[in-house]
């Protein structure tokens, strides 16, 4: 069965500044799709970013983007010029086939001013 | 615009109660699903379905049911509610088929079993 670990329970940053959160995950498929997810204090659960397996390139939303290691099995967001609204719990979550979610335990990120 | 909902949005039952979890999607997707929330573990499936009358188990499924008999609906039956059962529980849907289609999710329901 597919594990997602994410090692940090919580973490914080400056308003402007950057911050990477962690995520790792065991696998023996050879194709898949991991996604960050950002979840608010108003509980709606957003879809940040996705990365294709097969994809070398790593994907970019604006601020967000990740850094895709396979070999390794990591996948870590980075978020640049952190804003207030940044505030929430993120997920971390691998897609296997038959298009099933399976989540980490999350990281609660809080930007500071 | 196309959307999903639950209800109700809060819940408080008693230990022993069957109580049903209502989710609706107006997408026309194919897939739906339901996760519970819990500190710790992040979102754990419970149970799936790829389209009407096909219904599959999940990681967490012990206790829980579901039924689908159309395209939009997919409740969620807790048969005889225990305490370990109070969560936080989002349905989602996405387009038909196994691949990897984008999940969206519901606005979640907070479950308290007394």
């Amino acid at each position: 069965a597919q594990t997602v670990t994410q090692s940090q329970p919580e973490m914080s940053v400056q308003e402007a500044e950057t911050v990477t959160l962690s995520c790792t995950y065991d696998t023996s498929e050879s194709n898949y799709y991991l996604f960050w997810y950002k979840q608010p204090p108003s509980r709606q659960m957003i879809l940040v970013i996705r990365q294709e397996a097969y994809k070398q390139q790593n994907a970019t939303e604006n601020r967000f983007s990740v850094n895709f290691q396979k070999a390794a099995k990591s996948f870590s967001l980075k978020i640049s010029d952190s804003q207030l609204g940044d505030t929430a719990m993120y997920f971390c979550a691998f897609m296997e086939y038959g298009n099933k979610l399976v989540f980490g335990a999350g990281t609660i990120l809080r930007v500071k001013s | 615009d196309a959307e999903i909902t639950q209800s109700p949005r809060h819940k408080i039952t008693e230990t022993g109660r069957q109580v049903t979890l209502a989710c609706h999607q107006t997408w026309n997707h194919n897939n739906m699903f339901w996760y519970r929330q819990d500190l710790g573990h992040g979102l754990r499936l419970i149970h799936y379905s790829y389209g009407v009358q096909d219904t599959n188990k999940g990681e967490v499924s012990d206790g829980y049911s579901v039924s689908r008999s159309n395209t939009e609906d997919l409740p969620l039956t807790l048969e005889s509610a225990a305490s370990s059962q109070t969560s936080v529980y989002f349905c989602a849907s996405s387009e038909g088929g196994l691949s990897y289609n984008e999940q969206f999710f519901g606005p979640g329901t907070r479950l308290t079993v007394l």
